[in-house]
């Protein structure tokens, strides 16, 4: 149980062109996403917490035009990197509570490796 | 928001041995989570801890928290190969459910 996938894995694209990341809880519902990005090496930066059916909350520092988040329903939500810039490549992973089990646990995906060029 | 001192950063040492990880905060947390990442995949939950004092055991990982929820470890015993990889802990911060991540330590066990 608890499994989260994202998609895609891997993607590259040009400079100026926006990215989708998907992010689905498989087998349980999640009111509450968060999008996180990591550098090598390092730990995990939280950009923003994702909320079902209402307006992403945002980390200070993060710009909410250019990563744009959608919670659409209780199983899926989408990270858009807008006019993607070389310095936007990096490893975005996203997870999901299980707002069923009351606790803190955080399930996360397998991550999506992004590259601009 | 609070903040999680966790370390060592590096650490590496040969199969058999043993190591411990610490995180430390001066904010008490509701419950604290240790996670490992390999290359290229995501974090995977390996415990929850929630009550001060509380110790738990994995094979041959033991988890302990805090009495004052404000500090956690991580033991490893006889370390093998399989278990290189970045070890995060992470706190919850109140009704949010937002986690605070320390730095992360990254662990290499050398046959």
């Amino acid at each position: 149980g608890a499994v989260v996938s994202q998609h895609p894995s891997r993607v590259i694209c040009k400079s100026g062109t926006s990215v989708k990341i998907e992010c689905r809880s498989l087998d349980f519902q999640a009111t509450t996403m968060f999008w996180y990005r990591q550098f090598p090496k390092q730990s995990l930066m939280l950009m923003a917490t994702s909320n079902e059916g209402s307006k992403a909350t945002y980390e200070q520092g993060v710009e909410k035009d250019k990563f744009l988040i959608n919670h659409a329903s209780l199983t899926l939500s989408t990270l858009t990197v807008t006019s993607a810039h070389p310095e936007d490549s990096s490893f975005y992973i996203c997870s999901a509570r299980d707002h069923t089990g009351g606790g803190y646990e955080q399930y996360f995906g397998p991550g999506t490796r992004l590259t601009v060029t | 928001t609070q903040l999680l001192e966790q370390s060592p950063q590096f650490l590496s040492i040969q199969e058999g041995e043993n190591l411990t990880v610490y995180c430390n905060s001066s904010s008490v947390f509701s419950s604290l989570q240790w996670y490992r990442q390999e290359p290229g995949e995501g974090p995977v939950l390996l415990v929850t801890v929630v009550t001060g004092g509380e110790v738990k055991k994995l094979k041959r990982l033991t988890f302990q928290f805090g009495d004052a929820r404000k500090d956690s470890s991580l033991h490893i015993t006889a370390a093998q190969p399989g278990d290189t990889g970045l070890y995060l802990c992470a706190g919850a911060e109140g009704s949010n459910y937002k986690l605070t991540f320390g730095k992360g330590t990254l662990l290499t066990v050398n046959p």
